[in-house]
């Protein structure tokens, strides 16, 4: 079965601190992702990555960063933790070329606080 | 730019009852539209997809979903809803010229016994 996994379902960090988050799919897909998620706001792209060493940023990367040194495994970091950081992150993955390039398996979430 | 459009933040329906979730999207051509469900404390599931073709589309869950292209709308609907149903429906869309998922804000479904 199709397998998504990040690293924490609850996570409370204080204000300045470095966060990282984890995701691993075992789907051997290219594609993975990072997303935020707001009441009212729907889910947002932060950051994006076709492969392997490659990266680029989506609708609101500002105060975050990628790694990705595996192909099953995807981080997204938070160099400086802030309150608006505060949210539910979303980790997908997906095959690419036509259809598999949106068809997205989603892990279950990360709700983070930020105090 | 591309953008979606779901009107209804909270839609409350008796177990039973029919059920349509609206979704409009803003783009020049025909997009591929998707239908996701994000049940509590989980990710988010695909529903049903349209691509082109048919503009009836089948998903899984007893979901279905019809492209108006005159209407720009790939409403959500659903004969018969279950308590399981409850959850957050999304709609989304990828379009020109972007490879990425745009979402919409969510709906809110609540089944009532």
């Amino acid at each position: 079965d199709v397998k998504v996994t990040q690293s924490s379902r609850y996570l409370v960090k204080r204000t300045g601190e470095k966060v990282f988050l984890e995701c691993v799919q075992d789907m051997d897909h290219e594609n993975m992702f990072w997303y935020r998620q707001d009441p009212g706001l729907g889910l947002r792209l932060i950051y994006f990555s076709y492969d392997v060493k490659m990266k680029e940023k989506g609708d609101i990367p500002e105060g975050y960063s990628v790694s990705r040194e595996k192909k099953e495994r995807f981080s997204l970091i938070l160099e400086s933790a802030s309150t608006n950081q505060t949210s539910m992150y979303l980790c997908a993955s997906s095959h690419p070329g036509f259809g598999g390039n949106y068809e997205q398996y989603f892990g279950p979430g990360t709700r983070l606080t930020v105090t | 730019a591309q953008s979606v459009t779901q009107p209804d933040i909270h839609i409350t329906v008796s177990e039973g009852a029919s059920l349509e979730l609206r979704c409009n999207y803003s783009y020049g051509a025909t997009p591929y539209l998707f239908w996701y469900v994000q049940s509590p404390g989980q990710g988010l599931q695909l529903l049903l997809k349209y691509f082109s073709g048919d503009t009836l589309v089948q998903g899984i869950k007893g979901f279905e979903a019809e492209f108006k292209r005159s209407q720009s709308s790939f409403n959500l609907r659903k004969p018969s809803v279950h308590w399981s149903d409850a959850a957050e429906y999304f709609c989304a869309v990828v379009g020109g010229n972007t490879d990425k998922l745009i979402f919409g804000t969510g709906t809110r479904l609540q089944v009532f016994p």
